[in-house]
């Protein structure tokens, strides 16, 4: 059920940096999402940017997303140690009623 | 809004028993939920898509005997491993999608989470 491919793998960066994750995929997509996930806990839901737009904030996060390229990318900006976690894409793609989860982004904020 | 309660957090069993799985969404209905699994360090692999009233997707590869999947009710979906060997030892997610599921693009809840160790 994997269909995204995020990179890099895992991240590693000083609190008040900010922490650029990318996300590929292969097919059309009604919209695509981002994740977090803390360490042996469930998935958060945390934006979702639909195919026709660009651009998307809520609070630190940025998400843009380039249909043309099929990709997207995740900026968290001032990171703080509790951003800690892995950050997974999931794309809802044309057709299909589930999402399909990114190899995921192990993001370490080092206090 | 929107909580998935997945129970229990952390069950350990035997070679050979059956572990039931619950996924409760608390304060939504939830036509739809979905099981995966995830091995450490590696992203979510979709086990089943279960639909309230009936039968469950598979997704291929899974075993429809092995993991049983009920969807009894609009809050309710269980996930039964049965006959349980080591190599079932996992981390097992469900997850839900409201009723307006379509409208707000599908995004899922998750519940917290299963460990299953089978000895």
């Amino acid at each position: 059920s994997q269909q995204g491919e995020e990179d890099p793998q895992a991240l590693s960066i000083q609190e008040g940096e900010n922490a650029t994750m990318n996300c590929s995929y292969k097919t059309s997509i009604n919209n695509l999402q981002w994740y977090r996930q803390n360490s042996g806990r469930g998935l958060v839901h945390l934006i979702l940017i639909r195919s026709n737009e660009r651009e998307k904030h809520s609070g630190r996060l940025r998400v843009t997303l380039d249909t043309s390229k099929k990709s997207s990318s995740l900026l968290i900006t001032a990171s703080r140690a509790a951003d800690t976690a892995s950050y997974f894409c999931a794309t809802d793609r044309t057709g299909a009623n589930n999402l399909f989860f990114g190899t995921g982004t192990r993001l370490t904020v080092i206090p | 809004g929107a909580v998935v309660s997945q129970h229990p957090s952390w069950v350990i069993c035997k070679s050979g028993t059956s572990v039931k799985i619950e996924c409760r969404s608390l304060d939504f209905q939830a036509t739809t939920m979905f099981w995966y699994r995830q091995f450490p360090k590696q992203s979510l692999m979709l086990m089943a898509t279960s639909n309230e009233g009936s039968k469950a997707t598979y997704e291929q590869g899974v075993e429809k005997d092995k993991f049983l999947i009920n969807h009894a009710s609009l809050t309710l979906s269980t996930l039964t491993v049965t006959s349980a060997h080591p190599e079932d030892s996992s981390f097992y997610i469900c997850s839900a999608q409201t009723l307006a599921g379509d409208l707000k693009g599908n995004i899922q809840y998750f519940g917290a989470g299963t460990r299953l160790s089978v000895l």
